[in-house]
């Protein structure tokens, strides 16, 4: 019930295009809901964060809605750039708790020139 | 600092040494987490610190590894008698407070091999 699923494992789009990649979560409690972006020999970083009163946050080029019934969230890269190349983690925790975050897997997205 | 710093970034050690790992949060926040990073995997939590609060210690893997937190600030994660298993990158995040609204910031995290 901890886990939170993300899809695709990689990614390759051309630039311009719109990766979207996707987390699913079980548990209900989780209220918070970040995307991290990771580059090589780097920490990850905040990229938006959303909370489940609202179904779409928007920041620059990067978007993120959320399905609360189907316990589903999902990034969405506008315009992609070969420096949006990275790996990105989604996140979820339950600010009551700890605030512990529970990642998924990981994508890895290549933006080819 | 201008953010969380870890050292060292990089420790070899042989199968059965003790290492010790090192955070330094950015001043001010109270909150302080350990995760873990195995090759091609997500992160994984381990341990948590808030303040002088009894630390969330549910996500050791097992009682070789330890954590403390001296005065609010640095933090120590402690691998006994390491294993080839317990080769990954540790990451270390401080947060204002806990992690609801608030922004966990990482360190570059500290690249751990077991031979």
């Amino acid at each position: 019930q901890q886990q939170v699923k993300q899809s695709p494992q990689s990614l390759i789009v051309q630039k311009g295009g719109i990766p979207i990649i996707n987390c699913a979560y079980e548990n209900t409690a989780f209220d918070y809901f970040p995307w991290y972006q990771q580059f090589p020999g780097k920490g990850p970083a905040l990229l938006i964060a959303i909370r489940p009163d609202v179904s779409e946050k928007k920041e620059g080029r990067f978007t993120i809605s959320f399905n609360k019934s189907a316990k589903q969230f999902s990034l969405h890269i506008m315009d992609s750039q070969p420096g949006d190349s990275a790996t990105y983690f989604c996140a979820a925790s339950n600010s009551g708790n700890t605030g512990k975050l529970i990642f998924g897997q990981g994508t890895t997205l290549q933006v080819k020139p | 600092g201008a953010g969380v710093s870890q050292s060292p970034s990089n420790k070899v050690t042989e199968k059965g040494k003790d290492v010790e790992l090192r955070c330094d949060p950015i001043s001010g926040h109270t909150a302080l987490y350990w995760y873990r990073q195995s090759l091609g995997q997500g992160l994984e939590f381990l341990i948590y610190f808030q303040g002088n609060s009894a630390p969330d210690k549910s996500g050791l893997p097992s009682d070789r590894f330890s954590a403390e937190r001296t005065g609010g600030s640095v933090s120590t994660l402690t691998i006994q008698r390491t294993q080839q298993e317990d080769s990954a990158v540790y990451l270390c995040a401080s947060s204002l407070s806990r992690a609801g609204d608030n922004e966990q910031f990482f360190g570059p995290g500290t690249r751990l091999t077991v031979l």
